[in-house]
């Protein structure tokens, strides 16, 4: 069946370290998209991807940093300079704006 | 700015009743709409889009646009326990969404 998936499911951070959350699919769409959910709030935009090694900041970029090298991975980095990086981290893919998103299962990130 | 807004709730409607979510946005060039369910703990899932004014009907799912009002809703009839969850509201900006901060839905037994 087709998909996202994102590894890890959780994820704990300690100060000061870098890490990579994953993203796969297996749509074949060309676009992708990382969003950041805090409690009670809605969905942010952190980076959007359209095609292969090219991708987009959105609304909440600063501390964060992606890499498009293959059509079915969009990776997230959360670098030692996003300061409040505790949230539900959601990667979507879709076929073009006029579509619905297709998410993947998220992962939760804790700093400890 | 680009902003969606719904009222966040808890919205509580006692089972077998309609529940109705509403959603305003802020750019009148939005052309797609969307709304996701959202469990707790969970990612979301599309359960309805609408992209031209009017009623949208999908089982026990309507969706409703007034661009003129800038305006789109959602309605649950015959609303189950199993409904309960939070409802988001997508809008198109360009290339991408923006979400709304959903409305938390409860259905009681």
């Amino acid at each position: 069946d087709g998909g996202i998936t994102q590894s890890p499911k959780y994820l704990f951070r300690k100060e000061g370290q870098n890490v990579t959350l994953s993203c796969e699919q297996n749509l074949n769409h060309d676009a992708m998209y990382w969003y950041r959910q805090d409690p009670g709030q809605g969905l942010r935009l952190i980076y959007y991807s359209q095609i292969v090694n090219d991708f987009q900041k959105g609304d909440i970029a600063e501390g964060y940093s992606v890499s498009r090298e293959k059509k079915e991975s969009f990776p997230l980095t959360v670098t030692s300079a996003q300061k409040n990086p505790t949230a539900f981290y959601l990667c979507a893919s879709n076929e073009d704006g006029d579509y619905g998103y297709t998410f993947g299962s998220g992962t939760r990130l804790t700093v400890v | 700015q680009k902003e969606v807004e719904q009222n966040s709730g808890p919205l509580s409607v006692p089972e077998g009743a309609i529940a109705s979510l509403n959603c305003t946005y802020s750019d009148r060039g939005s052309q797609s709409f969307f709304w996701y369910r959202q469990y707790s703990g969970k990612s979301p899932e599309l359960i309805m889009f609408i992209y031209s004014n009017g009623d949208k009907e999908d089982g026990r799912f309507t969706a409703q646009l007034n661009k003129a009002s800038q305006y789109v809703s959602l309605l649950i009839r015959d609303s189950q326990p199993s409904d309960s969850a939070t409802y988001l509201c997508a809008v198109n900006y360009g290339q991408n969404f923006v979400f709304g901060p959903g409305t938390r839905l409860s259905v009681l037994p």
